[in-house]
């Protein structure tokens, strides 16, 4: 029963590296998220997913790419990290089409250095 | 532009106390209005409010939807220390299925 599983917890990068944070859902949920929080900013949607092979921008998509293969997966790609890049990543998933709440993981801590 | 609106920021109380916490939207095609409590990490679920379902109550937590004027309160009775944390609203929209969240309100409960 493991939910939404984030990897890594933790990552350290320098200016202009890139990176894949990786997420993962066992409860076959349609509905999938990448969100960033940083202080007093609450959670900002960077990229959705409805279904495997369909994605869309949130409000902070600049930066980041994104990629649903399969219904598990939703891997957020970080193409050249920015220090403005810093901040803690969450990942969700729902059932999307019905009045659900989503479902965390427990959240990457970047820091771009 | 959707926008979600949390009020206050923060708040400081002693255990016993009673808190409302304040949640106000301006969004297309709403949905639902969620709350959500962060402690150390991963937002869980409070309650979730719906036109079907406006009012919603578990132990000392309660919420009420108010569709006319466009927001939600959250009341916790009798506080504890462990009910310090953040407490973040979000409301679904139909049609693109997007969460929109508020910055959040930090409650800090003393003995």
């Amino acid at each position: 029963n493991a939910g939404v599983t984030q990897t890594p917890k933790f990552q350290v990068l320098k200016t202009g590296q890139s990176m894949t944070l990786q997420c993962a859902q066992d409860m076959n949920h349609e509905y999938m998220s990448w969100y960033r929080q940083d202080p007093g900013m609450g959670l900002r949607l960077i990229h959705y997913s409805v279904g495997a092979g369909i994605t869309d921008q949130g409000e902070v998509p600049n930066g980041y790419n994104v990629s649903r293969s399969t219904t598990e997966d939703f891997p957020l790609r970080l193409l050249s990290a920015a220090p403005s890049q810093t901040s803690v990543y969450f990942c969700a998933s729902g059932k999307g089409h019905s009045n659900q709440p989503q479902h965390f993981g427990d959240g990457t801590r970047l820091s771009i250095l | 532009e959707d926008k979600v609106v949390q009020s206050p920021l923060s708040l400081v109380v002693h255990e016993g106390d009673t808190v409302t916490l304040n949640c106000s939207y301006e969004v297309t095609n709403f949905r639902s209005l969620l709350w959500y409590k962060q402690e150390k990490k991963a937002p869980t679920f409070l309650f979730m409010l719906t036109s079907s379902g406006i009012e919603k109550k578990s132990g000392r937590l309660s919420s009420i939807l108010d569709k006319k004027e466009l927001s939600s309160i959250l009341n916790i009775t009798a506080t504890q220390t462990g009910d310090s944390a953040i407490y973040l609203c979000a409301v679904g929209t139909s049609g693109t299925y997007k969460y929109i969240f508020g910055t959040g309100t930090r409650l800090k409960v003393l003995a």
